[in-house]
């Protein structure tokens, strides 16, 4: 089992409020993501980190950031949340092996804004 | 726009039948193919990734790559009721990393 954590697992705030989503994992990996997943939905990349001090944007455009200071950390900040952000947010991370890109997800964040 | 494509279903099949389910892909510079199962609610687990052309076995799955037509597919055998799950199809992003996904298909596995 991979050792991926994600916390909270539920949240629910309202508009407008300034959030963190957490992940966290214990496998060293270089490489770690962030996809966002409405119901019944694909997942879409919003960022990634090669490792310590990188990140990039993914395909779907977001309005939240990350920030990579620790190889183990990749926490996710909206500064203020509104009811589109509502979504179910997925951390995942992988080795930097080339060729090699097998993710391993984290059990996501559902966000709820009211 | 790269586009994984997956057929959403649901996709019905008989408990020890084998389940079929199919992926197109749109970027020829894709390398790396993977599938993963989501049970309603959690995280997508990875089952199986291929990387070359053809099939590669594993238990009860096989997963089978034709990079020239750009279809994945992943036979499941002897189906059974925890079967039942959406399975997505994801491809390495052509050069860039993080992964596509497609929306899934949703297996049922029926008792």
């Amino acid at each position: 089992e991979a050792d991926i954590y994600q916390t909270p697992r539920y949240l629910v705030i309202g508009t407008g409020k300034k959030i963190t989503l957490e992940c966290s994992q214990t496998m060293g990996h270089d490489k770690m993501y962030w996809y966002q997943q409405d119901p019944g939905m694909e997942l879409h990349l919003i960022h990634y980190s090669y490792g310590v001090n990188s990140t990039e944007k993914g395909d779907l455009s977001s309005e939240s950031t990350v920030s990579r200071i620790r190889t183990e950390h990749f926490p996710l900040t909206l500064e203020s949340a509104r009811p589109s952000h509502t979504s179910q947010y997925l951390c995942a991370s992988s080795e930097s092996a080339e060729g090699d890109t097998e993710a391993f997800f984290g059990q996501g964040t559902r966000l709820t804004v009211v | 726009q790269k586009e994984v494509e997956q057929n959403s279903g649901p996709l019905s099949v008989p408990e020890g039948a084998i389940a079929s389910l199919n992926c197109t892909y749109s970027d020829r510079g894709s390398q790396s193919f993977f599938w993963y199962r989501q049970y309603s609610g959690k995280s997508p687990e990875l089952i199986m990734f291929i990387y070359s052309n053809g099939d590669k076995e594993d238990g009860r799955f096989t997963a089978q790559l034709n990079k020239a037509s750009q279809y994945v597919s992943l036979l499941i055998r002897d189906s059974q009721p925890s079967d039942s799950a959406t399975y997505l199809c994801a491809v390495d992003r052509g050069g860039a990393d993080g992964l596509t996904f497609g929306k899934g298909t949703h297996l049922i596995i029926q008792p």
